[in-house]
C-alpha cells in the first residue's frame, strides 16, 4: 500500500520561502516520478513540477524561476522550495505519484498541506 | 486562468447520466492520449477516476466513462448517485516543456 505523508507548514509572510517535504511509504521509490500539485482556495489544480530518483526535474514554466524540487532517495523523500512567496501562493499543496514511471495520472496523493501567505 | 476549460457547474437527478466537458488545445488534449479525470469531495485529495482518456483504475465503477474528440475530452457519469456529487477536474499531459495542465473543475450536483 503506497502512502504519501506530508508535514504541516507554518504561516508565511510575503517574500519568504516555502519549504515542503513528502515521505513515501510502500512501493519502490526509485521506479517513479514524484510530483507536487497545488490548489488555491476555491480554485482548480495547478501542476508545480516533478522529479525522479536520479534528480531529473521538470517544472511548470510559470513557476520555473521560483521553484526547486529535490529528492532524498535514502529517506524516500522529495521536497519543494518556492521562493519569494506572495498571497497568490496561498494554497493546499499536494504531493502525488503516477501509476507507473513517468505517468501523469495521479493515483496516489498526500493528504495535502495548507500554506497561508499573509503579512 | 486554467489551461483546460471546464464548465463551472453541472447537475443531474439520481439515476440519470451527465456529461462533463474539458476543452484544451492541439498542444495538450489534441496531442496526447493522456487525459485524466479526478473526483474531489470537499476537504479531500483528488481521486483518479479515469486515465489515458477512457481507462478506469481498479475500484472505479463502470458508470464512469471517458472519451475524447479532437481537443475536447468528456467524462460521462451514468446512473447518478448521491456520492457522485463532487468537483471533477480534467488534466492532460502537455509535453516535457509544459508538463501537466488542469482544468478549473466542474462542480457536479446530484439533485
Amino acid at each position: 500500500q503506497v502512502q504519501l505523508q506530508q508535514w504541516a507548514a507554518g504561516p508565511l509572510k510575503p517574500s519568504e520561502t516555502l519549504s515542503l517535504t513528502c515521505e513515501v511509504y510502500g512501493g519502490s521509490f526509485g521506479a517513479y516520478y514524484w510530483s507536487w500539485i497545488r490548489q488555491s482556495p476555491g480554485k482548480g489544480l495547478e501542476w508545480i513540477g516533478e522529479i525522479n530518483d536520479r534528480g531529473t526535474v521538470y517544472y511548470n514554466p510559470s513557476l520555473d524561476s521560483r521553484v526547486t524540487i529535490s529528492v532524498d532517495t535514502s529517506r524516500s523523500q522529495f521536497s519543494m522550495r518556492l521562493t519569494s512567496v506572495t498571497a497568490a501562493d496561498t494554497a493546499v499543496y499536494y504531493c502525488a505519484r503516477g501509476r507507473y514511471y513517468y505517468d501523469h495520472s495521479y493515483l496516489y496523493w498526500g493528504q495535502g498541506t495548507l500554506v497561508t501567505v499573509s503579512s | 486562468q486554467s489551461a483546460l476549460t471546464q464548465p463551472p457547474s453541472a447537475s443531474g437527478s439520481p439515476g440519470q447520466s451527465v456529461t462533463l466537458s474539458c476543452t484544451g488545445s492541439s498542444s495538450d488534449i489534441g496531442a496526447y492520449n493522456y487525459v485524466s479525470w479526478y473526483q474531489q469531495h470537499p476537504g479531500k485529495a483528488p481521486k483518479l477516476v479515469i486515465y489515458e482518456v477512457n481507462k478506469r483504475p481498479s475500484g472505479v465503477p463502470d458508470r464512469f466513462f471517458g472519451s475524447k474528440f479532437g481537443n475536447t475530452a468528456s467524462l460521462t457519469v451514468s446512473g447518478l448517485q448521491g456520492d457522485d456529487e463532487a468537483a471533477y477536474y480534467c488534466s492532460s499531459y502537455a509535453g516535457t516543456n509544459n508538463g501537466v495542465v488542469f482544468g478549473g473543475g466542474t462542480k457536479l450536483t446530484v439533485l
